[in-house]
């Protein structure tokens, strides 16, 4: 199974900060890479999808980029409505599998 | 517009069979993937196996020997059954659209809570 890596755990950030949360596979996944974000009592909701497009109704403060193994979600200019759990995942190959969350809170 | 929506008992005792549905709107099963996805409470997110829109299953071979994921078209209605629960199969449970470009999860369901607990 490919390994999907989260760094780090958990962070916080003040109002208008960049944030930046890292996905290490353990394989090259060749841009199959999504982001989610999932708030507590929540379903994830979708952010990122082939590692840097946004999907529809995402606020263009966030972005992915990445290639190989490593790849990354950018908040650019932290709101308080970004705080939740962010999860990577990887479609390259069966099983598709999640990082292990990072938790975004506010400073 | 797209919406997925999960449904069934929200308790179970171990060894019992686990009987989900996920009935779905604004989109075709028979154009589109639905994906089954598991969270243990408090932890991360399992894929645990998709029905494509030819009606092919894949599974995760973690549960794959206890999972079936089946559908009705004309009932635009996914299921998922499970044998043999045991506690650790406790979590909320999710479907979600799944797209063939690079396999995300475009829309997702509410979520159902089960419990396995004697």
């Amino acid at each position: 199974d490919i390994q999907m890596t989260q760094s780090p755990a958990s962070l916080s950030a003040s109002l208008g900060e960049t944030v930046s949360i890292e996905c290490l596979a353990s394989e090259g996944i060749s841009n199959s890479l999504a982001w989610y974000q999932q708030k507590p009592g929540k379903s994830p909701q979708l952010l990122i999808y082939g590692a840097s497009s946004l999907q529809d109704g995402v606020p263009s403060r966030f972005s992915g980029s990445g290639s190989g193994t490593q790849y990354s979600l950018k908040i650019s200019g932290m709101q308080p409505e970004d705080e939740g759990v962010y999860y990577c995942q990887q479609g390259y190959k069966y099983p598709f599998t999640f990082g292990s969350g990072t938790k975004l809170e506010i400073k | 517009q797209v919406q997925l929506e999960e449904s069934g008992p929200g308790l179970m005792q171990p060894s019992e069979t686990l009987s989900l549905t996920c009935t779905v709107s604004g989109f075709s099963l028979t154009s589109n993937g639905v994906g089954w996805v598991r969270q243990p409470l408090g932890k991360g997110l399992v894929w645990m196996g998709t029905i494509w829109a030819g009606g092919s299953t894949n599974y995760n071979s973690a549960v794959q020997s206890r999972l079936s994921i089946s559908r009705d078209t004309s009932k635009s209605q996914v299921f998922l059954k499970m044998n043999s629960l045991q506690p650790e199969d406790t979590g909320t449970y999710y479907c979600a659209r799944q797209r063939y470009t690079g396999y995300y999860f475009d829309y997702w369901g509410q979520g159902v809570m089960v419990t396995v607990s004697s």
